[in-house]
Parts: structure tokens; C-alpha cells; sequence
């Protein structure tokens, strides 16, 4: 059974830096690209970011370009987001979620989440 | 930026059928897939590849595609069903991943 946890949310006062993680287990990490997506309270879903299977690649929206940094470690079997230089607008649940690893980018799985506030 | 646009909210009767758009001017040339969020959880992938659906889901769900329009059907809506729905698709470049703003499904 796939399996995808998220942790190290949190309270941050903005400017401030935290690292989220995102453990995997029931499927072969270094086989899949990797998704962070998030969502403001009351609001939609947003893509955040993405690595591929072996972490050479990322890619970023602009929302958070030069501020977070995906990454990922196939030893330890898990997904990171560094957000660095935190807004208040980046308060939201954070999910990690697993691609399909067929045809266009999509998620099949997705971890429960993790909330990060971003506050005085 | 690009853009996917849904209907903010769309209310059916129980055993009806609800239909729920996403428009975008690249989803003539790019898959759509869709999810199910109820309160609280995590979302669900319902149909992916405009009209296919994962296992598990159950067949009234469907999905099929006009131009740049898609649409996500539910056929005979039951209790159940009441949740936010979110369509995905990749922009024009294949650079990144875009969800449309979301779509609440109200079972009246």
C-alpha cells in the first residue's frame, strides 16, 4: 500500500524558514517524480513544486521561486520542501503527493497533510 | 499565468445527474484529470486522462471533453458525493501543474 506522510508544520513568524518532510513507503521512491501542492484555509489547490525521479530536475511555481527548495533522499526514502523567507501567504496545508509515472503529470496519492501558519 | 476555470458551485438533487465544467485555452492539447476533496481529507483522483476512470471509483462518475472544455459527470448523484472538485491539467509549456479554483457540489 502506497503511503505518503508529511511533517514539520507549523507556527512561523514571516521571514522565517522551516522544513517540511514527506515519508513514502509501499512503492519504489526513486521511480517517481515527487509533487508538493498546497492549500490556503477555505481555499482551492495549488501546485507548488515538483522533483523527478532521481532529483536532477525541479521545477517551481512562481509564487514560491527563490524562496522553497524541493528535494529528496531515495536512502532515507523521503520528500523535502525547504521554505525559506516564509509570507504570510504561504499559510496552508501542505501535501506531499506521488505521480502516476504515466503520461502527463498527475496524483494518484497523497499524504493527509501538514499545516504551516505564517504569523506575528 | 494560465488558468483553469470551473463553476464556483453546482447544487443537484439526490439520483440527478451533475455536470461540472473546466475550461482552458491549452485542454485541447492537454490531459485533464479530476479530484474529489471532502471536508477534511485529502483530495481523490476520480478520472484522469479527460474520460478514464481509476479503480475503485465507482461508474457513475465520467469525464469527457469538448475543445477546450471538459467536463466531469455524475450520473445518479448520491449524499455521498457532496465535496469540493478540483480539475488539474499541465499549462501550454508542460512546465507546470495547474488545478482549476474548485467547484462545490452541494446534494440538495
Amino acid at each position: 500500500e502506497v503511503q505518503l506522510v508529511e511533517s514539520g508544520g507549523g507556527l512561523v513568524q514571516p521571514g522565517g524558514s522551516l522544513r517540511l518532510s514527506c515519508a513514502v513507503s509501499g512503492f519504489t521512491f526513486n521511480r517517481y517524480w515527487m509533487h508538493w501542492v498546497r492549500q490556503p484555509p477555505g481555499k482551492g489547490l495549488v501546485w507548488v513544486s515538483r522533483i523527478n525521479s532521481d532529483g536532477s530536475s525541479t521545477t517551481y511555481a512562481d509564487s514560491v521561486k527563490g524562496r522553497f527548495i524541493i528535494s529528496r533522499d531515495s536512502a532515507k526514502n523521503t520528500l523535502y520542501l525547504q521554505m525559506n523567507s516564509l509570507r504570510g501567504e504561504d499559510t496552508a496545508v501542505y501535501y506531499c503527493a506521488r505521480d502516476a509515472g504515466v503520461g502527463a503529470p498527475h496524483f494518484p496519492h497523497w499524504g493527509q497533510g501538514t499545516m504551516v501558519t505564517v504569523s506575528p | 499565468s494560465y488558468e483553469l476555470t470551473q463553476p464556483p458551485s453546482v447544487s443537484v438533487s439526490p439520483g440527478q445527474t451533475a455536470r461540472i465544467t473546466c475550461s482552458g485555452d491549452a485542454l485541447s492539447k492537454h490531459y485533464v484529470y479530476w479530484y474529489q476533496q471532502r471536508p477534511g481529507q485529502a483530495p481523490l483522483l476520480v478520472i484522469f486522462q479527460d474520460t478514464e476512470r481509476p479503480s475503485g471509483i465507482p461508474e457513475r462518475f465520467s469525464g469527457s471533453t469538448s475543445g477546450t472544455t471538459v467536463t466531469l459527470t455524475i450520473t445518479g448523484v448520491q449524499a455521498e458525493d457532496e465535496a469540493d472538485y478540483y480539475c488539474q491539467s499541465g499549462d501550454s509549456s508542460g512546465n507546470y501543474e495547474v488545478f482549476g479554483g474548485g467547484t462545490k457540489l452541494t446534494v440538495l
